[in-house]
């Protein structure tokens, strides 16, 4: 079975660009995860959804972010203007109704972001 | 507040040693799931282990052991006879009932040759 798939895998880009990370999570599963990976703050979850609706976005860090999931297969995660601050490997993860009340997560492998 | 911390940032053997990455965490909930992943090189976070509060017996899986002690508030992680291929960051990890993981900054371990 395919994992969590995550796109690009590496993007460098300047600061003001527009920046759309994108993810398809585990088929059958319900939750999807947005994760922040930093030297400075480690590993930090961004926003999650179940069954599509937002459920708890306290992690985005402004209105800079935005993340959708318009179907049960695919999630965007959008950085609109991108700073160096930014710079960052994120993580998309899913699960399944079994596993959701757990906090057993599937990560895919990340998206590293550079923003010069 | 909940919060994770591995205060060995990073440890270096040699292959076939046993070696122990500590794990502490704080919590005021009395249900809650402690997790190890791992992340090699390749950079993806690799799913190891659940503990729900409620279970405090150790586990065994191949060479990788846990110890959990809620007298302590630790979550112990011990690779016995180490391997290179064990040589990643591993990450201890705390949520209440969620996917929402408080993790630890992490443990570099080396297996060297």
């Amino acid at each position: 079975d395919a994992g969590v798939i995550q796109s690009p895998r590496h993007e460098v880009t300047e600061m003001g660009q527009e920046v759309t990370l994108r993810c398809k999570p585990i088929s059958g599963h319900n939750s999807l995860f947005w994760y922040r990976q930093t030297m400075m703050r480690g590993l930090e979850l961004l926003i999650y959804f179940n069954n599509n609706v937002p459920i708890d976005d306290s992690g985005m860090p402004e209105d800079r972010f935005s993340a959708k999931m318009p179907n049960a297969s695919f999630s965007t995660l959008k950085i609109q203007p991108s700073e160096p601050r930014d710079s960052a490997v994120y993580f998309c993860a899913s699960t399944d109704r079994l596993r959701e009340g757990t906090g057993e997560l599937f990560f895919g492998e990340g998206s590293r972001l550079t923003v010069l | 507040a909940q919060k994770v911390t591995q205060a060995q940032t990073e440890i270096s053997v040699v292959e076939k040693e046993d070696v122990t990455l500590d794990c502490v965490y704080e919590t005021r909930d009395t249900t809650y799931y402690l997790f190890w992943y791992k992340q090699p090189p390749s950079g993806e976070l690799v799913f190891l282990i659940r503990r729900n509060s409620f279970d405090e017996h150790n586990e065994i899986s191949g060479r990788y052991s846990w110890n959990f002690q809620k007298s302590t508030s630790s979550f112990n992680f011990t690779i016995t006879a180490s391997q290179v291929v064990d040589s990643a960051v591993y990450f201890c990890a705390l949520s209440r009932n969620t996917g929402k993981l408080i993790f630890g900054q992490g443990t570099t371990l080396q297996v060297k040759p």
